[in-house]
């Protein structure tokens, strides 16, 4: 099984909104990501987690915060987000220890009004 | 650091036609390969994937790409397409550290009947 899940399938907010992304994986995978992916562009990294702890934070703004309460789930937190962060929001796993494929969700698909 | 550069970005053939999507990478250490389809409205599925071993590597609906070290290339291929390949696909790139993948810019392909 090589599944990752990711909740809700499409999200609409306003710019004063809080929301959160969630993502769950069951594969044992002890290492998690957050994307962002806008429209005909490859994915960019915006989160890592290893070992539920954060490794990777590519100068993401902090309207964006991560949280990993254990090793199966990473959320999302989504607070005063401006329209241009409007995109698809990808979850992706792996399995660390010389594994690095990663595995990727279906998405969120996130509009800011 | 490492690059990925998918040559071309958009790639039109004809219904059971063979095909290859070029890929070319730079990295001053040994990398790991990676070809990723997307689909419309959907998250990013691995396709097949270069950690070591012999250069040619198969992997689902047909696909398979060698790798090339002498021209730094992970070039992917089908001897004949259908319809449902029309997709994006990227080729991934990521060191042996194995935290962060780098992602070319995507090539499109478009089968027609």
């Amino acid at each position: 099984d090589t599944e990752v899940t990711q909740t809700p399938k499409h999200l609409v907010m306003g710019m004063t909104n809080k929301k959160s992304l969630k993502c769950e994986q069951h594969m044992g995978h002890r290492a998690m990501y957050w994307y962002k992916q806008k429209a005909k562009k490859p994915p960019e990294l915006m989160f890592v987690y290893s070992y539920e702890k954060l490794s990777i934070n590519e100068s993401v703004p902090s309207r964006f915060s991560p949280e990993c309460p254990n090793s199966s789930l990473l959320n999302l937190h989504l607070h005063a987000l401006q329209p241009e962060d409007s995109a698809l929001y990808l979850c992706a796993s792996s399995q660390g220890q010389g594994r690095w494929e990663q595995y990727f969700g279906p998405g969120t698909r996130l509009t800011v009004t | 650091a490492q690059s990925v550069t998918q040559l071309d970005s958009q790639v039109p053939v004809f219904e059971e036609a063979p095909v290859e999507l070029r890929c070319n990478y730079s990295s001053s250490v040994s990398v790991y390969l990676f070809w990723y389809v997307q689909y419309p409205n959907q998250g990013l599925q691995l396709l097949l994937k270069y950690l070591s071993g012999s250069t040619l590597v198969k992997g689902i609906n047909g696909f398979e790409a060698e790798f090339n070290k002498s021209q730094t290339s992970f070039h992917l291929r089908k001897p004949s397409v259908h319809i449902s390949d029309t997709a994006e696909y990227f080729c991934a790139v990521s060191d042996n550290a194995g935290n962060m993948l780098t992602f070319g810019g995507g090539t499109r392909l478009m089968v027609k009947p």
